[in-house]
């Protein structure tokens, strides 16, 4: 049973550019959440997604957008990228029966220069 | 709001020695407590969760926590360290009732001396 994938695995964009990161729920969850852990520090909620609909959201900027697919596989978009950017991303994923049990991707490194 | 102190963000122990990791919380509602492990290049792994049930809590790995109410507390111990057990550890906290989203803190790095 694969677990959480997510992909790319390393990313380099430069300032101002756009970036899509993908996530795929470990099997039989239907519940997204993306953080963003920057080096040194833990991760920090996005966003979570459940049935396609943003349900939660973080203290993150409008530039931050995602979204999910019929199949529970979901997207973050990042739009007009900022050095502050740079950070590991990571999506987890959960069931509506067991809720409190997240499993994580290995994340996406992305770097801005 | 909810939030977690995690004390110390480097801990070195020997092989064979306790581990003890400190966790403190602060929540306006009764939480729910977590311990994550990150290994270098991975995801986070859960090693156990209190969801108020019993206030010692065993989990993975041969890790253990317990829920002290009184002093706002959920630290992380192990009787014996392995040198397995180097990785970097965070404390987390969530809302009690479903889907709530989590609030980690800033991670301890630890080390075993061989």
């Amino acid at each position: 049973d694969a677990g959480v994938t997510q992909s790319p695995t390393h990313l380099i964009k430069t300032r101002g550019q756009q970036v899509t990161l993908r996530c795929s729920p470990k099997s039989g969850h239907d519940t997204v959440s993306w953080y963003q852990q920057a080096l040194g520090q833990g991760p920090q909620f996005i966003f979570q997604y459940y049935e396609e609909e943003e349900r939660q959201r973080g203290n993150f900027p409008d530039r931050f957008s995602g979204h999910q697919f019929p199949n529970y596989s979901s997207e973050l978009n990042v739009n007009a990228l900022l050095l502050g950017d740079s950070a590991l991303y990571l999506c987890a994923s959960s069931s509506q029966r067991d809720y409190e049990k997240l499993f994580f991707g290995s994340g996406t490194q992305l770097s801005v220069l | 709001a909810q939030s977690v102190t995690q004390l110390g963000s480097h801990v070195s122990v020997s092989e064979g020695a306790l581990v003890l990791l400190r966790c403190n919380y602060s929540s306006s509602v009764p939480p729910y407590l977590f311990w994550y492990v990150q290994y270098p290049n991975q995801g986070l792994q859960l090693l156990l969760k209190y969801t108020s049930a019993a206030t010692l809590v065993k989990g993975i790995n041969g890790f253990e926590a317990e829920f002290k109410k009184s002093e706002t507390s959920f630290h992380l111990t192990k009787p014996s360290a392995h040198m397995s057990d180097a990785a970097e550890y965070f404390c987390a906290v969530s809302g009690y009732g479903g889907n709530e989203k989590l609030t980690f803190g800033t991670g301890t790095r630890l080390t075993i001396i061989p």
